[in-house]
């Protein structure tokens, strides 16, 4: 079972580059979403989806794009990288809440991708 | 908007003690909460959650406590270990309105030998 897997790991872009970020979950988890992570800010929500098809933006979505083909992926699209978009980048995935505190309510998150843009 | 937010950035203890990270929340209507330990270079980790319906909840060398009436979570670390070292952040989500959570900004542990 390998739970939430993101690529790359790190990667270094040129000013107006684009490029995807990778996520994908093998818990069939409706809820998927991408946070980034920077010095002192905390998580901050850039984008999630709560199904295939349906995605809706968060607290920060300028310059992102995502898209929700399939359950197991979610997939996070620079347009046009630009220095502020140096961040670490987590992927998460959760299953609806339902019942009482279980581990299988909570939320599962990537490794972390950690991007600088030049 | 709400927030949920920490009191204290890093806390410093010696290794055996016992560690407390507080967290302050102040959406009343969040419902679930959870706390995550963060190493350095890593994801965020479940490490344990608890519902409004309680106060307290216990697992392996943590308990977390929820006041519901000061808005108040915390985090408590038995026996702490250098291995605890890592930055906690709290979580609160609403489970009937949009699900999605609201993080602090984190505590940072650190556990001298």
């Amino acid at each position: 079972n390998a739970g939430v897997t993101q690529t790359p790991k790190f990667q270094v872009l040129k000013t107006g580059q684009s490029m995807t970020l990778q996520c994908a979950q093998d818990m069939n988890h409706e809820y998927m979403s991408w946070y980034r992570q920077d010095p002192g800010m905390g998580l901050r929500l850039i984008h999630y989806s709560v199904g295939a098809g349906i995605t809706d933006q968060g607290e920060v979505p300028n310059g992102y794009n995502v898209s929700r083909s399939t359950t197991e992926d979610f997939p996070l699209r620079l347009l046009s990288a630009a220095p502020s978009q140096t961040s670490v980048y987590f992927c998460a995935s959760r299953a609806p809440l339902r019942g009482g505190p279980s581990s299988g309510n909570t939320i599962y998150f990537g490794e972390g991708s950690w991007l600088t843009v030049v | 908007g709400e927030s949920v937010g920490l009191h204290l950035p890093t806390l410093s203890v010696q290794e055996g003690d016992n560690s407390i990270i507080n967290c302050a929340y102040s959406n009343s209507a969040s419902d679930y909460f959870i706390w995550y330990k963060q190493e350095s270079g890593k994801g965020p980790q479940f490490i344990i959650d608890i519902r409004s319906n309680m106060d307290k909840r216990q697992g392996q060398r943590v308990t977390v406590l929820l006041n519901k009436t000061v808005k108040h979570l915390s985090l408590q670390i038995a026996a702490t270990q250098p291995g605890d070292s890592a930055v906690y952040f709290c979580a609160e989500i609403d489970s009937g309105g949009s699900y999605i959570p609201t993080f602090g900004r984190g505590t940072s542990l650190i556990v001298h030998p």
